[in-house]
Protein backbone atom coordinates (compact mmCIF):
# COMPACT_ATOMS: atom_id res chain seq x y z
CA UNK A 1 0.00 0.00 0.00
CA UNK A 2 1.37 3.30 -1.15
CA UNK A 3 -0.84 5.39 1.94
CA UNK A 4 -1.69 8.97 1.58
CA UNK A 5 0.13 10.55 -1.56
CA UNK A 6 -0.07 14.04 -2.30
CA UNK A 7 1.22 15.89 -5.45
CA UNK A 8 3.11 18.07 -6.12
CA UNK A 9 5.67 18.05 -3.52
CA UNK A 10 6.02 21.92 -3.96
CA UNK A 11 4.23 24.29 -6.14
CA UNK A 12 5.35 28.45 -6.50
CA UNK A 13 2.14 29.97 -7.79
CA UNK A 14 1.31 33.99 -8.49
CA UNK A 15 -1.49 35.85 -6.69
CA UNK A 16 -4.70 35.40 -8.57
CA UNK A 17 -3.31 31.81 -10.32
CA UNK A 18 -5.93 28.65 -9.77
CA UNK A 19 -4.48 24.83 -8.93
CA UNK A 20 -5.78 21.98 -7.63
CA UNK A 21 -3.71 19.68 -4.66
CA UNK A 22 -4.13 16.09 -5.69
CA UNK A 23 -4.96 13.63 -2.68
CA UNK A 24 -5.71 9.99 -3.28
CA UNK A 25 -5.66 7.06 -0.81
CA UNK A 26 -5.26 3.49 -1.46
CA UNK A 27 -6.82 2.25 1.92
CA UNK A 28 -10.04 2.35 1.27
CA UNK A 29 -10.65 5.22 4.17
CA UNK A 30 -14.38 7.16 3.91
CA UNK A 31 -12.84 9.95 6.04
CA UNK A 32 -10.43 11.73 4.42
CA UNK A 33 -9.33 15.34 5.23
CA UNK A 34 -7.17 18.32 4.13
CA UNK A 35 -5.35 20.75 6.59
CA UNK A 36 -2.97 23.82 6.63
CA UNK A 37 -0.05 24.07 8.77
CA UNK A 38 1.58 27.55 9.58
CA UNK A 39 4.34 28.35 12.16
CA UNK A 40 3.28 29.02 15.45
CA UNK A 41 -0.50 27.78 14.49
CA UNK A 42 -0.33 23.77 13.93
CA UNK A 43 -2.37 22.16 11.73
CA UNK A 44 -6.11 23.67 11.19
CA UNK A 45 -8.61 21.62 9.54
CA UNK A 46 -9.97 23.26 6.72
CA UNK A 47 -12.67 20.69 4.47
CA UNK A 48 -13.19 17.05 5.36
CA UNK A 49 -15.08 14.28 3.63
CA UNK A 50 -16.98 11.68 5.21
CA UNK A 51 -17.54 9.64 1.80
CA UNK A 52 -18.24 10.21 -1.95
CA UNK A 53 -20.44 12.91 -2.50
CA UNK A 54 -20.09 14.04 1.11
CA UNK A 55 -17.99 17.42 2.18
CA UNK A 56 -18.19 19.58 5.17
CA UNK A 57 -16.05 22.62 6.08
CA UNK A 58 -13.32 22.91 8.93
CA UNK A 59 -12.33 25.63 10.57
CA UNK A 60 -10.69 27.79 7.73
CA UNK A 61 -12.34 26.85 4.72
CA UNK A 62 -12.60 29.98 2.96
CA UNK A 63 -11.12 30.89 -0.21
CA UNK A 64 -10.63 26.78 -0.69
CA UNK A 65 -13.17 24.22 -2.59
CA UNK A 66 -13.07 20.63 -2.22
CA UNK A 67 -15.20 17.94 -3.94
CA UNK A 68 -15.31 13.84 -3.05
CA UNK A 69 -16.46 11.74 -6.93
CA UNK A 70 -14.61 8.87 -5.32
CA UNK A 71 -13.26 6.90 -2.19
CA UNK A 72 -9.82 7.20 -3.50
CA UNK A 73 -9.62 10.67 -4.30
CA UNK A 74 -9.95 14.24 -2.34
CA UNK A 75 -8.29 17.06 -4.42
CA UNK A 76 -8.35 20.69 -2.55
CA UNK A 77 -8.58 24.02 -5.44
CA UNK A 78 -7.44 27.30 -5.09
CA UNK A 79 -9.87 29.31 -7.06
CA UNK A 80 -7.65 32.37 -6.76
CA UNK A 81 -4.21 32.45 -5.15
CA UNK A 82 -3.02 34.47 -2.39
CA UNK A 83 0.00 35.28 -0.17
CA UNK A 84 -2.40 34.15 2.79
CA UNK A 85 -2.45 30.69 1.27
CA UNK A 86 1.34 30.33 1.23
CA UNK A 87 1.47 27.16 3.93
CA UNK A 88 2.16 23.79 4.09
CA UNK A 89 -0.74 21.44 3.11
CA UNK A 90 -1.39 18.02 4.24
CA UNK A 91 -3.92 15.45 3.21
CA UNK A 92 -5.16 12.67 5.81
CA UNK A 93 -7.32 9.78 5.31
CA UNK A 94 -8.68 7.76 8.36
CA UNK A 95 -11.13 4.82 8.46
CA UNK A 96 -14.75 4.75 9.47
CA UNK A 97 -14.43 4.26 13.31
CA UNK A 98 -11.47 4.07 13.39
CA UNK A 99 -9.39 7.03 15.27
CA UNK A 100 -5.84 6.99 13.95
CA UNK A 101 -5.62 9.49 11.03
CA UNK A 102 -3.00 8.82 8.40
CA UNK A 103 -1.24 11.96 6.66
CA UNK A 104 0.42 12.35 3.21
CA UNK A 105 3.81 13.91 3.40
CA UNK A 106 2.86 17.05 2.51
CA UNK A 107 2.71 19.92 -0.42
CA UNK A 108 4.84 23.29 0.19
CA UNK A 109 2.59 25.96 -1.36
CA UNK A 110 3.89 29.48 -2.34
CA UNK A 111 1.88 32.26 -3.49
CA UNK A 112 3.59 35.70 -4.71
CA UNK B 1 -8.93 31.37 18.90
CA UNK B 2 -6.64 28.42 19.24
CA UNK B 3 -9.31 25.41 20.35
CA UNK B 4 -5.97 23.68 21.83
CA UNK B 5 -3.37 25.93 23.77
CA UNK B 6 -0.04 23.70 24.00
CA UNK B 7 3.28 25.01 25.60
CA UNK B 8 6.07 25.30 25.40
CA UNK B 9 6.88 26.57 21.94
CA UNK B 10 10.80 24.27 21.96
CA UNK B 11 12.05 22.36 24.36
CA UNK B 12 15.90 21.16 24.83
CA UNK B 13 16.29 18.05 26.87
CA UNK B 14 19.55 16.04 27.57
CA UNK B 15 19.44 12.24 26.56
CA UNK B 16 17.95 10.11 29.21
CA UNK B 17 16.05 13.28 30.88
CA UNK B 18 12.49 13.82 31.13
CA UNK B 19 10.02 15.82 28.20
CA UNK B 20 6.98 17.58 29.33
CA UNK B 21 4.51 19.46 26.85
CA UNK B 22 1.24 21.02 27.83
CA UNK B 23 -2.03 21.30 26.13
CA UNK B 24 -5.00 22.86 27.75
CA UNK B 25 -8.52 23.30 26.03
CA UNK B 26 -12.33 24.61 26.77
CA UNK B 27 -13.92 23.01 25.05
CA UNK B 28 -16.01 19.51 26.81
CA UNK B 29 -17.41 18.38 23.86
CA UNK B 30 -13.86 16.64 22.92
CA UNK B 31 -13.94 13.21 23.19
CA UNK B 32 -10.60 12.27 22.16
CA UNK B 33 -7.10 13.54 23.04
CA UNK B 34 -4.60 12.51 20.40
CA UNK B 35 -0.97 13.15 20.22
CA UNK B 36 1.25 12.98 17.17
CA UNK B 37 4.96 13.43 16.26
CA UNK B 38 5.98 15.01 12.87
CA UNK B 39 9.67 14.73 11.29
CA UNK B 40 10.93 17.91 9.25
CA UNK B 41 9.59 17.04 5.64
CA UNK B 42 7.23 14.73 6.73
CA UNK B 43 3.56 14.13 7.96
CA UNK B 44 2.27 14.25 11.63
CA UNK B 45 2.27 10.36 12.68
CA UNK B 46 0.05 9.53 15.62
CA UNK B 47 2.15 8.36 18.57
CA UNK B 48 -0.15 8.43 21.64
CA UNK B 49 -4.08 8.79 22.27
CA UNK B 50 -6.67 9.10 25.48
CA UNK B 51 -10.19 8.88 25.83
CA UNK B 52 -11.51 11.86 28.79
CA UNK B 53 -12.73 8.92 30.92
CA UNK B 54 -9.08 7.67 31.72
CA UNK B 55 -6.32 9.49 33.87
CA UNK B 56 -3.17 8.23 32.07
CA UNK B 57 -2.35 5.90 29.45
CA UNK B 58 1.31 4.77 28.33
CA UNK B 59 2.88 3.13 25.82
CA UNK B 60 6.57 2.52 26.59
CA UNK B 61 8.77 5.34 27.10
CA UNK B 62 5.74 7.96 25.93
CA UNK B 63 2.64 8.59 28.91
CA UNK B 64 0.00 10.54 28.76
CA UNK B 65 -1.58 12.49 31.91
CA UNK B 66 -5.35 13.98 31.44
CA UNK B 67 -6.95 15.67 34.06
CA UNK B 68 -10.36 16.77 32.85
CA UNK B 69 -11.48 18.76 35.90
CA UNK B 70 -8.72 21.05 34.84
CA UNK B 71 -9.12 20.72 31.17
CA UNK B 72 -5.84 19.71 30.58
CA UNK B 73 -3.44 17.21 29.12
CA UNK B 74 0.10 16.52 28.92
CA UNK B 75 2.78 14.29 27.03
CA UNK B 76 5.83 12.80 29.13
CA UNK B 77 8.91 11.36 27.49
CA UNK B 78 10.96 9.64 29.95
CA UNK B 79 14.54 8.61 28.96
CA UNK B 80 14.62 11.26 25.79
CA UNK B 81 16.55 10.21 23.62
CA UNK B 82 17.88 12.08 20.16
CA UNK B 83 15.72 10.34 17.82
CA UNK B 84 13.06 11.77 19.82
CA UNK B 85 13.89 15.17 18.70
CA UNK B 86 10.76 16.38 16.43
CA UNK B 87 7.85 18.56 16.58
CA UNK B 88 4.81 17.57 18.64
CA UNK B 89 1.20 18.29 18.54
CA UNK B 90 -1.65 16.89 20.90
CA UNK B 91 -4.97 17.61 19.78
CA UNK B 92 -8.35 17.36 19.89
CA UNK B 93 -11.14 15.87 18.83
CA UNK B 94 -14.84 16.43 18.26
CA UNK B 95 -18.01 15.30 16.36
CA UNK B 96 -18.11 11.80 15.52
CA UNK B 97 -13.98 12.08 15.34
CA UNK B 98 -14.71 14.31 12.03
CA UNK B 99 -12.86 17.65 13.42
CA UNK B 100 -9.80 17.44 14.85
CA UNK B 101 -8.38 20.66 16.56
CA UNK B 102 -4.10 20.82 17.04
CA UNK B 103 -2.15 22.56 19.56
CA UNK B 104 0.43 25.34 17.74
CA UNK B 105 3.60 22.50 18.34
CA UNK B 106 6.31 21.92 20.15
CA UNK B 107 9.69 21.25 18.49
CA UNK B 108 11.70 19.12 21.01
CA UNK B 109 15.29 18.66 20.34
CA UNK B 110 17.55 16.34 22.39
CA UNK B 111 21.18 16.46 23.43
CA UNK B 112 23.34 13.53 23.15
Amino acid sequence: NAGVTQTPKFQVLKTGQSMTLQCAQDMNHEYMSWYRQDPGMGLRLIHYSVGAGITDQGEVPNGYNVSRSTTEDFPLRLLSAAPSQTSVYFCASRQTGGREQYFGPGTRLTVT
Amino acid sequence: QQQVKQSPQSLIVQKGGISIINCAYENTAFDYFPWYQQFPGKGPALLIAIRPDVSEKKEGRFTISFNKSAKQFSLHIMDSQPGDSATYFCAAVSDNFNKFYFGSGTKLNVKP
